[in-house]
C-alpha cells in the first residue's frame, strides 16, 4: 500500500519554463514533507521541505505547495534549467513521539529539462 | 558534502551467500539509515539506528540485519542473499534534532546484484 504516490514517472519541459512535480499521500498523520533530488549514480540530496502548518515554502527557484485537504503537494521549479534534470522524490513523515526521522518516499519522477 | 562513504560500491554475489555492506560517516550524526531503491518503488527504509547498538526495523526489513558498534559505522547484512535483494542500497545520516532529523544526507550507493 503506497502511502506516498508520484503518479507521473516522467516529465519533460523546455528550459526557462515552469516544472511542476506532483505528489499525493494517503496518511492524514503525515505532518512534514520533503523533496529530494537525485542524479544518476549519486545519492539523493535534500532540496526543500514544508511543515503541515504551512501551505507554501519557497527557496530560490524552488517552491513547494501543500494542500492538506486534498492530501497533495507539488514542487514548482521556475525557471527550469538543464541542470535540474534529475529524479525527484517526494517524502513524508508523521513525526511521532520519537522523532526518528523515518521517511516514506514516493516512487520518483524523472524530470528532463530540454535546452 | 556530508562525509558518508559506502563500501563496496558494486558487488555481484551468488544466491545463498552472506553479504555485508558498510556505511561510514565522519559527521558524528546520531541517526543512520539503510534504504533500497528499486524501479517503481522509490526508496524504502530497511533498518535505521538512533544510536550505538540502538536499531529498529523499517518497511522492508525481512532478510536483512544491521549492527552499529560505533557511531561512525552502520553495517547491513544479508544473511543469505536472494535474487529479490538485487537493488541499489543507500545509506543516509541525519543530525536527529527535531525537524532536522528528516533532512537526511545520503551516501553514493552500493549496487548489489544477486545471481
Amino acid at each position: 500500500d503506497q502511502q506516498v504516490k508520484q503518479n507521473s514517472p516522467s516529465l519533460s519541459v523546455q528550459e526557462g519554463r515552469i516544472s511542476i512535480l506532483n505528489c499525493d499521500y494517503t496518511n492524514s498523520m503525515f505532518d512534514y514533507f520533503l523533496w529530494y533530488k537525485k542524479y544518476p549514480a549519486e545519492g539523493p540530496t535534500f532540496l526543500i521541505s514544508i511543515s503541515s502548518i504551512k501551505d507554501k515554502n519557497e527557496d530560490g527557484r524552488f517552491t513547494v505547495f501543500l494542500n492538506k485537504s486534498a492530501k497533495h503537494l507539488s514542487l514548482h521549479i521556475v525557471p527550469s534549467q538543464p541542470g535540474d534534470s534529475a529524479v525527484y522524490f517526494c517524502a513524508a513523515s508523521d513525526g511521532g513521539s520519537s522523532n526518528t526521522g523515518k521517511l516514506i518516499f514516493g516512487q520518483g519522477t524523472t524530470l528532463q529539462v530540454k535546452p | 558534502d556530508a562525509g558518508i562513504t559506502q563500501s563496496p560500491r558494486h558487488k555481484v554475489t551468488e544466491t545463498g551467500t552472506p553479504v555485508t555492506l558498510r556505511c561510514h560517516q565522519t559527521e558524528n550524526h546520531r541517526y543512520m539509515y539503510w534504504y533500497r531503491q528499486d524501479p517503481g518503488h522509490g526508496l524504502r527504509l530497511i533498518h535505521y539506528s538512533y544510536g550505538v547498538k540502538d536499531t529498529d526495523k523499517g518497511e522492508v526489513s525481512d532478510g536483512y540485519s544491521v549492527s552499529r558498534s560505533k557511531t561512525e559505522d552502520f553495517l547491513l547484512t544479508l544473511e543469505s542473499a536472494t535474487s529479490s535483494q538485487t537493488s541499489v542500497y543507500f545509506c543516509a545520516i541525519s543530525e536527529g534534532q527535531g525537524r532536522r532529523a528528516y533532512e537526511q544526507y545520503f551516501g553514493p550507493g552500493t549496487r548489489l546484484t544477486v545471481t
